[in-house]
C-alpha cells in the first residue's frame, strides 16, 4: 500500500521567511495530493492540492511542486505570517474511484514575528 | 450552514465499557470516512463509507466497528476500547468520486478527543 513520508516534523521560521515542507509517497499510480492545515485544537483544513497531471500549482503566497520521477511533491509558503503556524499534512491519493488518502506525519510549523 | 458534526466532542471512559461516536453530515455527502490522529503518526483511516450500507476497513480497524443505515450518519462503535484506543478521532466527508472525474475536497468534523483509562 501507499506510504507517504513528510520532513521535517518541525520547522521554525521568522516572520516573512519562506518555508517549504517536503513529501515523498511510494505508489506510483497516487496522482492526487491534497495539503492539510490544522491549527491547535482544529479540524484539518485543505489548503492546496495537485493532481498528477499539473507539476506546479500556486494560491497567493502558497505552492505545491509535484516531481512524479523522483515521487515527491512539496508545500512552499512564501512572506510567512504568525497565522501560518501550524500543523501541515501532505497526503497521496490513488484516482480508483473513491479517494483514500494516505497521510504524512506532519510537520508543526512555527514563524515568529 | 454545511458542516460536519460529531459527538461527543470529549469522552473519558474505561476499558472495556462500549461507547459510539456519532458523526453526521448536512452536505448529503457519499463518502464518508474514520480517522484517528495520534502524535507523530499523522491521521490514519479507520473505515470508510462509499455509500448507505457500503463499508469497508481502512488502514487501522482492528477493534472498531461502523454502520452506515442512513446517508448522513456513520458512527463509529468501540465494542470494547482498550487504553491504545485513547486518541484524537476525526470524521470526514465528501461527494462521491469516480474514476478519471472531478476529486472533492474532504470536510473534516471538530474531531472527538477520547481518553480510555
Amino acid at each position: 500500500g501507499e506510504n507517504v513520508e513528510q520532513h521535517p516534523s518541525t520547522l521554525s521560521v521568522q516572520e516573512g521567511d519562506s518555508a517549504v515542507i517536503k513529501c515523498t509517497y511510494s505508489d506510483s499510480a497516487s496522482n492526487y495530493f491534497p495539503w492539510y492545515k490544522q491549527e491547535l485544537g482544529k479540524r484539518p483544513q485543505l489548503i492546496i492540492d495537485i493532481r498528477s497531471n499539473v507539476g506546479e500549482k500556486k494560491d497567493q503566497r502558497i505552492a505545491v511542486t509535484l516531481n512524479k520521477t523522483a515521487k515527491h511533491f512539496s508545500l512552499h509558503i512564501t512572506e510567512t505570517q504568525p497565522e501560518d503556524s501550524a500543523v501541515y499534512f501532505c497526503a497521496a491519493s490513488v484516482d480508483t474511484g473513491f479517494q483514500k488518502l494516505v497521510f504524512g506525519t506532519g510537520t508543526r510549523l512555527l514563524v515568529s514575528p | 450552514e454545511a458542516q460536519v458534526t460529531q459527538n461527543p466532542r470529549y469522552l473519558i471512559t474505561v476499558t472495556g465499557k462500549k461507547l459510539t461516536v456519532t458523526c453526521s453530515q448536512n452536505m448529503n455527502h457519499e463518502y464518508m470516512s474514520w480517522y484517528r490522529q495520534d502524535p507523530g503518526l499523522g491521521l490514519r483511516q479507520i473505515y470508510y463509507s462509499m455509500n448507505v450500507e457500503v463499508t469497508d476497513k481502512g488502514d487501522v480497524p482492528e477493534g472498531y466497528k461502523v454502520s452506515r443505515k442512513e446517508k448522513r450518519n456513520f458512527p463509529l462503535i468501540l465494542e470494547s476500547p482498550s487504553p491504545n484506543q485513547t486518541s484524537l478521532y476525526f470524521c470526514a466527508s465528501s461527494m462521491s468520486p469516480t474514476t478519471g472525474g472531478p476529486i472533492y475536497t474532504q470536510y473534516f468534523g471538530p474531531g472527538t478527543r477520547l481518553t480510555v483509562l
